[in-house]
């Protein structure tokens, strides 16, 4: 079946743009999750959900940064006024439960570039 | 909270020989996950292992093997008959067993020599 994809593949966007990033997990997996890659630095996590909820939005940097789920399917990670220290690439990934040491199934990610 | 470090930030190892990659990390929790992914130069993370920290088996997936010293707080990754395909980043993660986030260590880079 069909794999997390992720759109854009990559983004190059003026500093203090919006930008928004779209995450599609695989169908039916109820946990997503967004993770932050800077150059040279690991994964950092930024949000999780469960259905359509968030229960813990403290991975997120800043107020500029805000993510929504839809129909507990499609993730939108929305980037307000956008810094160039944002430049990094950010992975979306599903599982299909949040706990218990389940698999989580990663995109390809999105690279934003801020210029 | 979780931390997890790489000691390794490259590796390099002979097409057909066997490499070990490092792994400690730290956790307050009592029962938790311990992972090991790949990426490749396409981005896309691939689980490569797991273990569950209350196992003392290590675990193993073909070429993939790990030495989970739970004391030590180490979770190391063995390749053997290294191939061409296992060049990529590798990174080494943990996960609380009530919680959803892992935490990951920086990664190390992994090339193969033919």
């Amino acid at each position: 079946g069909a794999g997390v994809s992720q759109s854009p593949s990559n983004k190059v966007t003026e500093k203090g743009k919006d930008v928004e990033l779209r995450c599609d997990p695989i169908s039916g997996h109820t946990a997503l999750y967004w993770y932050r890659q800077s150059l040279g630095q690991g994964l950092e996590f930024l949000i999780y959900f469960q259905g359509n909820s968030a229960p813990d939005k403290s991975g997120l940097p800043s107020d500029r940064f805000s993510a929504e789920r839809t129909g507990g399917s499609v993730s939108t990670l929305t980037i307000q006024r956008t810094q160039q220290e944002d430049s990094a690439v950010y992975l979306c990934a599903s599982s299909g439960r949040g706990r218990g040491g389940n698999e989580q199934f990663f995109g390809p990610g999105t690279r934003l570039t801020v210029l | 909270a979780q931390t997890v470090t790489q000691s390794q930030p490259e590796m390099s190892v002979q097409e057909a020989e066997t490499v070990t990659l490092s792994c400690t990390y730290d956790t307050s929790e009592s029962d938790y996950y311990l992972f090991w992914y790949k990426q490749p130069p396409s981005r896309q993370m691939i689980l490569v292992i797991r273990q569950e920290a209350y196992k003392q088996q290590n675990a193993t997936e073909n070429r993939f093997s790990v030495n989970f010293q739970k004391a030590a707080k180490s979770f190391s990754l063995k390749i053997s008959d290294s191939q061409l395909g296992d060049a990529a980043m590798y990174f080494c993660a943990v996960q609380g067993a009530g919680s959803y986030q892992l935490t990951f260590g920086k990664g190390t880079k992994l090339s193969v020599i033919p």
